[in-house]
């Protein structure tokens, strides 16, 4: 069965450390694999998006993804991060047919200051 | 980018009665989707709205609970019907988009910025 695994429910980081946010799936064919960012009140934003090719993606805000076959992850990265990236993250694999749309459930970031 | 604009916002919903939200899209687009997302937990897709056909729910939701409207290529309404506290939740609107900037030419879902509802 299709399934996302973000295993870390809440983390927090210092203004200026680096992140690591976990991704692991479920997919029986080669997925679309996707991070959303959702900040209070907002709806969801796109990060990033890996469909082939470069298996380390650069997103906005400074994010990247590395897609590891191997290990069915897409764990985000950011280098340093800043107070404005408190936010709830979430990782979605999908495939052209948008209705096979899967999300993980989420991780909580606080940032302190 | 397409934008979508989701009303209401938020609101606060009597048991047993029931509330639409619209979902406006600022260009023609093929499918629309609902998704739920429920207290401290991830998105479920409730269903998809071609214009011009049927909604298609996903399993565990039924027409007569959520019945969807999508009377043109821009515009869809969810309702939730016979409100219950359990469906206190954020509802998305949420299309297929050709993303922008990094993500140029790359197919991805755009979201509203979502109608949260509180039953009591």
């Amino acid at each position: 069965a299709q399934s996302v695994t973000q295993p870390d429910i809440h983390i927090t980081v210092s203004e200026g450390a680096s992140l690591e946010l976990r991704c692991n799936y479920s997919y029986g064919a080669t997925p679309y694999l996707f991070w959303y960012v959702q900040s209070p009140g907002q709806g969801l934003q796109l990060l990033l998006k890996y469909f082939s090719g470069d298996t380390l993606v650069q997103g906005i805000k400074g994010f990247e993804a590395e897609f590891k076959r191997s290990q069915s992850s897409f764990n985000l990265r950011k280098p340093s991060v800043h107070w404005s990236d408190a936010a709830e993250y979430f990782c979605a694999v999908g495939a052209w047919d948008f209705n096979k749309f899967y999300f993980g459930s989420g991780t909580k970031l606080n940032v302190k200051p | 980018s397409a934008v979508i604009s989701q009303k209401p916002s938020r609101d606060i919903c009597q048991r047993g009665t029931s509330l639409t939200i619209q979902c406006q899209v600022d260009s023609q687009v093929t499918m629309m989707f609902w998704y739920r997302q429920q207290p401290g937990q991830s998105l479920t897709l409730i269903a998809t709205a071609n214009q011009g056909s049927e909604a298609t729910y996903e399993s565990g939701f039924v027409i007569d609970k959520f019945p969807i409207s999508r009377p043109n290529l821009t515009f869809s309404t969810l309702t939730v019907s016979n409100m219950s506290p359990e469906d206190s939740s954020i509802y998305l609107c949420s299309v297929e988009d050709m993303g922008t900037g990094d993500q140029s030419g790359a197919n991805v879902l755009t979201f509203g910025a979502g109608s949260r509802l509180t039953v009591l």
